[in-house]
């Protein structure tokens, strides 16, 4: 089966800029996850999406950040404005039942450079 | 709160040599365990995971097992390759399925 889709792969904006990235998910997979990994340290999570509806949003700095995955298929994160700060991999992950362990499949990533 | 920590890389080894990458673990209740790697331009793949204590997890000739005395889940391999060279993740689920990472530890095997 396909794994998770990620574009674009590398970015380069400016600070105060707009930019968005696009997942898709594994076929069928009801849960989708966007996590950031600043260099150096592991993946955090930003957001979690059952279907088109939102579980947990608590560590995304909505001020800026905002993700939308309105047929429950594929997901959008954008971010505007930017901040050096921002600079990092941004992760997909998909997974088919919340409930099975270990089930979550990542995407490449996209590699956000804020200049 | 939860947290993970792995040892610092990069952990650099000769072909056949043995690895050991450290992970200890701190966390209320009984979270499942997991260690991922990422290949170079790719995403983090699911290597091995323990859901219980004592449990043991292997895949492709790599173990860790999940000791809760130690609040440790070590990542071992007899005999390493060129190809395992990698980014390797200890990663915890408090049950709450929101994954906690490690900060990863950069494995490099020379031939």
């Amino acid at each position: 089966e396909a794994g998770v889709a990620q574009s674009p792969r590398y970015k380069i904006i400016e600070k105060r800029q707009s930019v968005a990235f696009w997942c898709n998910p594994i076929s069928g997979h009801a849960t989708l996850y966007w996590y950031q990994q600043i260099l150096g340290q592991g993946p955090k999570l930003l957001i979690q999406f059952q279907n088109n509806g939102v579980v947990d949003d608590s560590q995304l700095p909505k001020d800026r950040f905002s993700a939308e995955r309105l047929k429950g298929v594929d997901s959008t994160l954008k971010i505007q404005p930017a901040k050096l700060e921002d600079s990092a991999v941004y992760l997909c992950a998909s997974s088919l039942l919340e409930q099975v362990v270990g089930a979550q499949y990542f995407g490449p990533g996209t590699r956000l450079l804020v200049l | 709160g939860d947290s993970v920590t792995q040892m610092e890389g990069p952990v650099t080894l000769s072909e056949e040599a043995f690895l050991t990458i450290n992970c200890t673990y701190t966390a209320t209740g009984y979270p499942s365990l997991f260690w991922y790697v990422q290949y170079p331009g790719e995403g983090l793949q699911l290597l091995l995971k323990a859901t219980k204590a004592d449990d043991k997890g292997s895949n492709k000739g790599f173990e860790a097992t999940y000791r809760k005395e130690t609040t440790s889940f070590h990542l071992e391999k007899g005999s390493v390759q060129v190809s395992d060279s990698a980014v390797y993740f200890c990663a915890l689920d408090p049950g709450t399925y929101k994954y906690i990472f490690g900060t990863g530890t950069r494995l490099k095997v020379l031939a």
